[in-house]
């Protein structure tokens, strides 16, 4: 299966903050890569799916980019409702492998 | 609105068996993939098992570590997924959540996307 590393694990930012979260794949997997963001006790939530495109609903302050084993998730302006964490997916089978999460703290 | 939710979570013997229930609204079930997830505690997101709609038969894929002991089956009538687990272990303690899958076809290949989630049914897997 491919495997998936993000970085950092953990993230510490203040509202209003740029953050980018970075995630690898051991082999390409061209732009088949979306982005979920987890809070406790919720459900995940769907946030850029092929690499780069924003699920409905979700805030334009949120972006996506990548290709090939290299994608990014960027948060253009931090806000108190997106300290969670953050967990890349690769979309194919097999495995639809997750990355281990990036946990974004309030500094 | 789409809804999604788990139910069926508890305690568990080692050995034993349980059946998770995911009963979903707001959608045509039918045309979807149904997927489930689960996160042990102080870890990950880990993709369990998926099954597809009857349009491709119904088909099921599971994860390595749960082939052969869990199975995924659907209810179109009803609108509900269910995961049975047999010979549970304690690793399988978790968080469990069900999800709609959405299907992509993109350059002869399939992709998977998974845009609506439940709140997850926790299941303990202890003596």
């Amino acid at each position: 299966d491919i495997q998936m590393t993000q970085s950092p694990s953990t993230l510490s930012a203040s509202v209003g903050d740029r953050v980018t979260i970075t995630c690898r794949a051991s082999q390409s997997i061209t732009t088949w890569l979306a982005w979920y963001q987890l809070k406790p006790g919720a459900a995940p939530k769907l946030l850029i799916y092929k690499a780069s495109s924003l699920e409905d609903g979700v805030p334009s302050r949120f972006s996506g980019r990548g290709s090939g084993t290299e994608f990014t998730l960027t948060i253009s302006s931090l806000q108190p409702d997106d300290y969670a964490t953050y967990y890349c997916q690769h979309n194919r089978f097999p495995g639809l492998t997750f990355g281990p999460g990036t946990k974004v703290t309030i500094k | 609105e789409v809804q999604v939710v788990e139910s069926g979570g508890g305690v568990v013997q080692p050995g034993r068996s349980l059946r998770l229930s995911c009963e979903t609204s707001g959608f045509t079930f039918g045309d979807y993939a149904m997927s489930w997830f689960r996160q042990a505690p102080g870890k990950g997101l880990e993709w369990v098992g998926l099954i597809r709609s009857n349009a491709y038969n119904g088909a099921t894929e599971y994860a390595a570590s749960v082939k052969g002991r869990f199975s995924i089956s659907r209810e179109d009538s009803k609108s509900i997924a269910y995961l049975q687990m047999s010979s549970l272990k304690k690793e399988d303690t978790a968080v469990y959540f069900c999800s709609r899958a959405y299907v992509v076809f993109w350059l002869g290949e399939f992709g998977y996307y998974f845009d609506f989630w439940g709140q997850g049914a926790r299941v303990t897997v202890s003596s």
